[in-house]
């Protein structure tokens, strides 16, 4: 089984800091990668598909950066605010018409 | 409004019973999932449908089936071979078989519990 891994697994921030939070991954079985919030109570919600290295996504205070050499994502969150408190999903695509491999999580909270 | 609908929101199942979990979508995808998620764990696959009439299991399939007979559902059913089947249950679909660039859709989740 293809091991995703996300650190740390949960993190408490006060509104207002700036923090950030790592996926890593096999980097031999790269095709994709994803990015999902997941609020309590809700859906899971895309916040990025990524797939070139060098890559870097942004929406809103939310960005991520992609490294597949290497087998890194990094999540970040700008001035953190307490609508951010949600679990952040990463998942690994290792080829095109393949499954979505989940990591663990990373749980954040926002205390305001 | 387009989306996914997953029935019941809780089921609780008696021991040797089959039970199965409604997947529903109206976004026209063509590929479908089914994950669970344990306390302190990722979500994992159990199967996957890229097409009708087809599909394949995922990392945990083992007491589990499924059937894609028309492109908007994607039933689960957990069955009594099944020993450990408390869980949270999430459907997921996506536009197409390519997943490439494609974000999956999740729907509402059913959890599941023993009696």
């Amino acid at each position: 089984i293809l091991n995703v891994e996300q650190s740390p697994q949960s993190l408490h921030v006060q509104e207002g800091d700036s923090t950030n939070f790592t996926c890593s991954f096999p980097s031999s079985n790269f095709y994709a990668l994803h990015w999902y919030r997941w609020e309590t109570a809700k859906s899971p919600e895309a916040l990025f598909v990524m797939t070139l290295n060098g890559d870097e996504k942004k929406k809103g205070r939310i960005s991520a950066t992609l490294n597949t050499k290497e087998g890194y994502s990094y999540l970040y969150i700008k001035g953190s605010q307490p609508e951010d408190s949600a679990t952040y999903l990463c998942a690994l695509v290792k080829t095109s018409y393949d499954k979505v491999i989940f990591g663990p999580g990373t749980s954040l909270s926002v205390i305001p | 409004d387009g989306g996914i609908t997953q029935s019941p929101k809780y089921l609780f199942r008696k021991e040797g019973q089959n039970v199965t979990l409604s997947c529903e979508q109206n976004l026209n995808h063509d590929a479908m999932y089914w994950y669970r998620q344990d306390p302190g764990q990722g979500l994992r696959l159990i199967y996957y449908s890229q097409i009708v009439n087809d599909f394949q299991k995922g990392d945990i399939a083992e007491g589990y089936s499924v059937s894609r007979e028309k492109k908007e559902s994607f039933p689960l059913t957990v069955t009594s071979a099944q020993k450990n089947p408390t869980a949270f249950y999430l459907c997921a679909s996506s536009i197409g078989r390519d997943i490439t660039n494609e974000k999956l859709f999740f729907g509402s989740g059913t959890q599941l519990s023993v009696l």
